[in-house]
């Protein structure tokens, strides 16, 4: 069974702080998508990565592919109150059509 | 444009109670998905479909089942209601040409249900 783990579950910061959000697993991925999620609504993509070692910049915010395809990373630098949310990670269920989302990152930006 | 469509937003049901959530995409998009997500939580797979008369368990289908009889729509029944089934129901789909996996998948707002 393909399992994603995020960490930090929560995380509270002060505006203008920089932070880094993980999704490991022991399963090998094609491609990771992060997704943040606003509440009442439901979760958008932020980026697709796909190439093992890649990163993708989304203004402050720069997402790695780790090299075995294993696990991925989100780090915001300068967080702003806008980006509070709860951050999913989601990767294709191998052989299948199934994504496997991962546990969440709550984040809060304090003004 | 649309996009992925869910009614109703919210509702209340008694222990026992069915009901279907309905899901509706104007994207023409061949995958879809019922997902449900408790508080604080991911998401976990109830149902998905792959196409017009195909569909197939997700992570957690006990308690709901689906139909899938055009391309558009993708409703979701919960017979006997119960309430572990509290939570919110959100309804997404992907398509387009390329390869799957690197497709965003599209969310509707979600379905916000409780069971009393």
């Amino acid at each position: 069974t393909q399992l994603l783990e995020q960490s930090p579950q929560f995380l509270s910061i002060q505006e203008g702080e920089n932070l880094t959000v993980y999704c490991n697993s022991s399963s090998v991925f094609s491609s990771l998508q992060w997704y943040r999620q606003e509440p009442g609504e439901g979760p958008v993509l932020l980026v697709t990565v796909v190439t093992g070692g890649e990163v993708k910049k989304l203004k402050r915010l720069t997402f790695q592919f780790g090299d075995a395809r294993k696990d991925s990373s989100l780090h915001i630098t300068a967080a702003q109150p806008g980006d509070t949310g709860l951050y999913l990670c989601a990767g294709d269920g191998s052989g299948t059509y199934k994504y496997i989302f991962g546990t969440g990152t709550r984040l809060k930006v304090l003004a | 444009n649309a996009g992925v469509t869910q009614t109703p937003k919210f509702r209340i049901l008694k222990i026992g109670q069915s009901m279907t959530l309905q899901c509706t995409q104007d994207m023409n998009h061949n995958y879809m998905y019922w997902y449900r997500q408790d508080p604080g939580m991911g998401l976990k797979l109830i149902y998905y479909s792959v196409g017009a008369g195909i569909t197939d368990k997700g992570e957690v289908p006990n308690g709901y089942n689906v139909s899938r009889s055009t391309t558009e729509d993708f409703p979701l029944r919960l017979e006997l209601a119960a309430p572990s089934q509290t939570s919110v129901y959100f309804c997404a789909s992907t398509g387009g040409p390329g390869q799957m996996f690197i497709r965003p998948q599209h969310f509707g707002d979600g379905t916000r249900l409780s069971i009393l």
